[in-house]
């Protein structure tokens, strides 16, 4: 089956810097790539995805880029802020909808 | 209002009794799916049903059962032999076999004492 990996576990920024959380999987058939936000308590959210036949997708300061070569895909988030600490989960799907999920990263936005 | 609901959202059991977490949406998706969650790591796949009356084991089933008897319902029994059923556990639902976004429950965190 596909392996997820997701680095780092814990990330801390000052708020206004960028974040970045990088992912890897095993499996070249996947071709569906959601990033997921966590908040405590809560289910996950879809923040951002993209799928294989696209290089990088935007939207406003989340942005998420994929290297199908090197198999990995990373999430940015420019001009953090407070309300973006959350755990993050990046995902992979390689189709009949079975998602295999990264182990999650804590971020931490200090004002 | 559409959504996927779990309940209930704190659930609290006694070692050795069957417990089971409901899960109900109303999005008319064909693939739901039970993932558990323990402190620090990722989601795991317990079970998940791609079509009514039909579900799979995922990579943790053991102590689990699951029924798929209509399209809106795909509720999760932890039995008693699940030897660490304490964790937080999430459903989820998508539309199609396509590669689609899943939509995640506001989960059931569940104790066993």
């Amino acid at each position: 089956g596909e392996n997820v990996e997701q680095h780092p576990s814990t990330l801390s920024v000052q708020e206004g810097d960028s974040a970045v959380i990088k992912c890897t999987y095993s499996d070249s058939a996947s071709n569906y790539f959601p990033w997921y936000k966590q908040e405590l308590g809560k289910g996950p959210q879809l923040i951002i995805d993209i799928r294989s036949n696209v290089g990088e997708k935007k939207d406003q300061r989340i942005a998420v880029t994929l290297n199908k070569t090197a198999k990995h895909f990373s999430l940015h988030i420019t001009e953090t802020q407070p309300e973006d600490s959350a755990v993050y989960f990046c995902a992979a799907n390689m189709g009949f909808n079975k998602f295999y999920f990264g182990s999650g990263t804590k971020l931490n936005v200090k004002p | 209002d559409g959504g996927i609901t779990q309940s209930p959202k704190y659930l609290f059991r006694k070692e050795g009794q069957n417990v089971t977490l409901s899960c109900e949406q109303n999005l008319n998706h064909d693939a739901m799916y039970w993932y558990r969650q323990d402190p620090g790591q990722g989601l795991r796949l317990i079970y998940y049903s791609q079509i009514v009356n039909d579900f799979q084991k995922g990579d943790i089933a053991e102590g689990y059962s699951v029924s798929r008897e209509k399209k809106e319902s795909f509720p999760l029994t932890v039995t008693s032999a699940q030897k660490n059923p304490t964790a937080f556990y999430l459903c989820a639902s998508s539309p199609d076999r396509g590669n689609t976004e899943a939509f995640f429950g506001q989960g059931t965190r569940l104790t066993v004492v």
